[in-house]
């Protein structure tokens, strides 16, 4: 099993639509959450962290978290072409080392 | 403010050649990460150094690969004997604080091995 798992898409959405992006985690003592943007060919650029059970919100973005099912989710309102990329889903175990990604969804949002 | 600054983008080696990768962190961050990212896979830690120390290499390769981050100067992931199963983009991140909470990655070095 992965350490962190995310559904690798494309996940297709129309203009204007929410786009749902989920990722599971398996260490249970997984302290913080994060939500990367990568475009193609490009670095990647945290979006969203979230440190405990629900939602956080920021302008289209909303995180949510449950730490009981280890599952966090990603959801993008009022979606637009500039948001097609790769949402890579990162977890932080405890350490100040490293972060565990997962392969990443990648997300197409059609005119 | 310029941001991470990595080089060269794209480096093509043959192999059994050396490779080395550069990585300048933002202005301020004395905390540097290497990750590998594999074609269809995740970004994978390689190691976290601070100024003169490697504080973390639990993702480094045992053989070939070796990393440092000098008092001066840019931080520097060298791949010796370099193989097929080396390509891939090598990204580096930094933090000013010595934890990942936000991580500001380069635009990332792409390693071509005939």
């Amino acid at each position: 099993q992965k350490e962190v798992e995310q559904n690798s898409g494309p996940l297709s959405v129309p203009e204007g639509a929410i786009a749902s992006l989920n990722c599971t985690y398996s260490d249970r003592v997984s302290q913080s959450f994060f939500w990367y943007r990568q475009y193609s060919g490009k670095s990647p650029e945290l979006i969203m962290s979230i440190y405990s059970n629900g939602d956080k919100e920021d302008g289209r973005f909303t995180a949510q978290l449950n730490k009981a099912s280890q599952y966090v989710s990603l959801l993008i309102r009022d979606s637009q072409p500039s948001d097609s990329a790769t949402y890579l889903c990162a977890v932080n175990t405890g350490t100040a080392s490293k972060l565990t990604f997962g392969t990443g969804t990648r997300l197409q949002v059609t005119l | 403010n310029a941001g991470v600054m990595q080089n060269p983008r794209h480096l093509v080696r043959r192999r059994g050649q050396e490779a080395r990768l550069r990585c300048s962190p933002m202005k301020g961050h004395s905390h540097v990460y290497w990750y590998r990212q594999l074609p269809e896979e995740g970004l994978k830690f390689m190691v976290y150094l601070q100024k003169e120390n490697i504080i973390d290499e639990s993702g480094m390769p045992k053989e070939r690969f070796s990393a440092e981050f000098p008092k001066e100067g840019p931080s520097i992931l060298r791949i010796q004997q370099v193989v097929r199963g080396d390509s891939a983009a090598y990204f580096c991140a930094s933090s000013p604080w010595g934890t990942n909470e936000k991580l500001f990655f380069g635009s990332g070095t792409q390693l071509s091995v005939l």
